[in-house]
């Protein structure tokens, strides 16, 4: 069961058009995340938001952003893609991540194909 | 920095029983995570260990070693719906979750 659903699931497009990766939690949980996973490597934390405010940026190209409304929405806006950023988009939350059991509730991702 | 290995690929036979390791260095350590991941589905947790020890939940068991840097992950009675990637993860000081590659376990009849 997952209570973190991701639209669309798989998304095609070209290097100069512009996009939008929905995320919504029905957990009640107070922060999301961006995950991006490629093929036989480690997932990659790209942003993470509590309680609507940004609290994490790993270091992530610009022509990614992220848009968090309220505590159940999470967007990521992508603009001018490169071919490399063909990925799994992976959208979780959590309670509390402050908290050392805090588990992570994961969406079914968002498969991503730049042409 | 900071690092998580695992075998990237295994192969068990239905009804045996298979153990997928986890050795890791990281800053600091505030617990050790497991993940299933079926194929385009998005990964669902199966265990959490901060204490030396086995932790046993039905068919799946997790242990870890602090000392030691390690964790293993233990399925038994393997049924073709066990066919899955299995991710390991720590999370370090600052609790940031770590993430190692993910192991993929294939399942023959």
């Amino acid at each position: 069961e997952t209570g973190v659903t991701q639209t669309p699931r798989h998304l095609v497009m070209g290097m100069t058009n512009k996009k939008s990766l929905k995320c919504e939690q029905h957990l009640g949980h107070n922060a999301m995340y961006w995950y991006k996973q490629s093929a036989k490597k480690p997932l990659e934390l790209m942003f993470v938001y509590n309680f609507k405010e940004q609290t994490e940026n790993n270091s992530v190209p610009s022509r990614f952003s992220p848009e968090c409304p309220n505590s159940s929405h999470l967007f990521l806006h992508l603009h001018t893609l490169q071919p490399e950023d063909s990925a799994l988009y992976l959208c979780a939350s959590s309670q509390d991540p402050g908290r050392p059991t805090d588990t992570q509730y994961f969406g079914p991702g968002t498969r991503l194909t730049v042409l | 920095g900071q690092n998580i290995d695992q075998p990237t690929e295994m192969t068990a036979t239905e009804g045996a029983i298979v153990q997928i390791n986890c050795t890791y260095q990281t800053s600091g350590f505030n617990g050790l995570f497991w993940y299933q991941q079926h194929a385009g589905e998005a990964p669902t947790f199966l265990s959490y260990n901060v204490l030396d020890g086995l932790e046993e939940k039905g068919r799946f068991s997790s242990f870890l070693s602090r000392s030691k840097g390690y964790s293993y992950l233990l399925l038994k009675e393997l049924q073709m719906k066990d066919s899955a990637s299995y991710l390991c993860a720590v999370l370090d000081s600052n609790y940031q979750l770590i993430w190692g590659a993910g192991t993929k376990l294939i399942i023959k009849p």
